[in-house]
């Protein structure tokens, strides 16, 4: 079945640091994908997503790129702030069926 | 603009206990779901909808019961609270068309002891 796997946490970074959380995904042809962000004590919000191979998403600094070779889809950030500190999932969703989750990562930024 | 709103917030049951999570939204998605956030274990689909009258089950549907009679309304009944039911529990909603994103409520904390 589909699955989603995601580096394990906690990911522990100075302000301005370089963050980059892997993400692979196991699916039959070719489905969606999407970068959540939760904040703590909050639900999780749609942080950017890739519908087809080679597409780029891209939001509040973050961006991933869909790489149908690698089967990866994993969530970059040029240079993090404290107020990044969050859970973020990695999912998938195919012909539109529900989305499937990875376990989370959890990073923490400090100043 | 609400979006998906849950109630209530935080809850605490006893064992054997029944409970009604609420769940509503706005935005007339016919695609409504129920997960729960287990610490390290990512998001469990439980029970999901395509539309008023219709309803099927996720991942883990066990000890639990919906019901869709409107396109706003998905409540999530506990009948007997187990301890192992401890969880928060996310509901989320999205439109029919492709892959459209769901949007999540905040949440509701509960705790069975």
């Amino acid at each position: 079945g589909n699955s989603v796997t995601q580096m394990e946490g906690p990911v522990t970074l100075s302000e301005e640091a370089f963050l980059t959380i892997n993400c692979t995904y196991t699916a039959t042809g070719y489905p969606s994908l999407f970068w959540y962000v939760q904040y703590p004590g909050e639900g999780l919000q749609l942080l950017l997503k890739a519908t087809k191979a080679d597409d780029k998403g891209s939001n509040k600094g973050f961006e991933a790129t869909y790489r149908k070779e690698t089967t990866s889809f994993h969530l970059e950030k040029g240079s993090v702030q404290v107020s990044d500190s969050a859970v973020y999932f990695c999912a998938l969703t195919q012909a539109g069926t529900a989305l499937i989750f990875g376990k989370g990562t959890t990073l923490s930024v400090s100043s | 603009n609400a979006g998906v709103t849950q109630t209530p917030k935080f809850r605490i049951l006893k064992i054997g206990q029944s409970m009604t999570l609420q769940c509503t939204q706005d935005m007339n998605h016919n695609y409504m779901y129920w997960y729960r956030q287990d610490p390290g274990m990512g998001l469990k689909l439980i029970y999901y909808s395509v539309g008023a009258g219709i309803t099927d089950k996720g991942e883990v549907p066990n000890g639990y019961n919906v019901s869709r009679s409107t396109t706003e309304d998905f409540p999530l009944r506990l009948e007997l609270a187990a301890p192992s039911q401890t969880s928060v529990y996310f509901c989320a909603s999205r439109f029919d068309q492709g892959n459209q994103p769901q949007h999540f409520g905040d949440g509701t904390r509960l705790s069975i002891l």
